[in-house]
């Protein structure tokens, strides 16, 4: 079955300390995987896909895939990062986009 | 600038009526999708299309129609609101293209009371 896991409701970090947001998927193909962020009284929008292999706002994924994991990570923790993220997977040849759960990020000041 | 526009913000219907929820895009864009976003669950995709008149369903599609008459319109249908149907109701639409973007509407707060 496909699945993404994000196993954190709520992550709590300081400004300037690291970030790391977890993600795991179940698929048996090769997928895309995305990274959405949603800020207050904002819509969803993309922040970074695997594909790019970009980094927007600081933010990077690498994609494991003897982990299954798309780990979304920062070096330095802004206030503005404050959010919900939300791990995503398209299968391949296929239309729909499935998300975890999310994680909620507090930068504490 | 892609935009995806849903017709309400909020919306309060009563137990056992039947409830639009209606979305446009204006670019062009093949899928459209519905989800559903409570706390704790995060998005659940109720039904989705990929062409005119096409759907197809999703996680949880019972209690819930849709209608795509027109490549721009998406239109999610509560058959008989109920009080579980009480969420936010997010539309996207995306090409039909790997490794696409999906663009969102800024959600309907459905109440049903």
């Amino acid at each position: 079955a496909q699945r993404v896991t994000q196993p954190e409701k709520l992550l709590s970090v300081f400004k300037g300390a690291p970030v790391e947001l977890k993600c795991n998927y179940s698929y048996s193909g090769s997928p895309e995987l995305f990274w959405y962020v949603q800020y207050s009284r904002q819509r969803l929008q993309l922040l970074l896909r695997h594909i790019s292999r970009e980094s927007i706002k600081g933010f990077t994924a690498d994609l494991n895939k003897g982990e299954t994991s798309f780990h979304l990570k920062k070096p330095f923790a802004q206030e503005e990062d404050s959010a919900m993220y939300y791990c995503a997977l398209s299968p391949n040849r296929d239309d729909k986009i499935i998300f975890g759960k999310g994680t909620r990020l507090h930068i504490l000041p | 600038d892609v935009k995806v526009t849903q017709s309400s913000r909020y919306l309060v219907k009563r137990t056992g009526e039947k409830v639009f929820l209606e979305c446009v895009q204006d670019m062009d864009h093949e899928n459209m999708f519905w989800y559903r976003q409570d706390p704790g669950l995060g998005l659940r995709l109720i039904y989705f299309s990929y062409d005119v008149k096409m759907k197809e369903k999703g996680d949880i599609p019972e209690g819930y129609s849709v209608s795509r008459e027109k490549k721009e319109r998406f239109s999610l249908i509560l058959e008989s609101a109920s009080t579980n149907q009480t969420s936010m109701y997010l539309c996207a639409s995306s090409l039909d293209t790997p490794n696409t973007e999906a663009f969102f509407g800024q959600g309907t707060r459905l109440t049903v009371v």
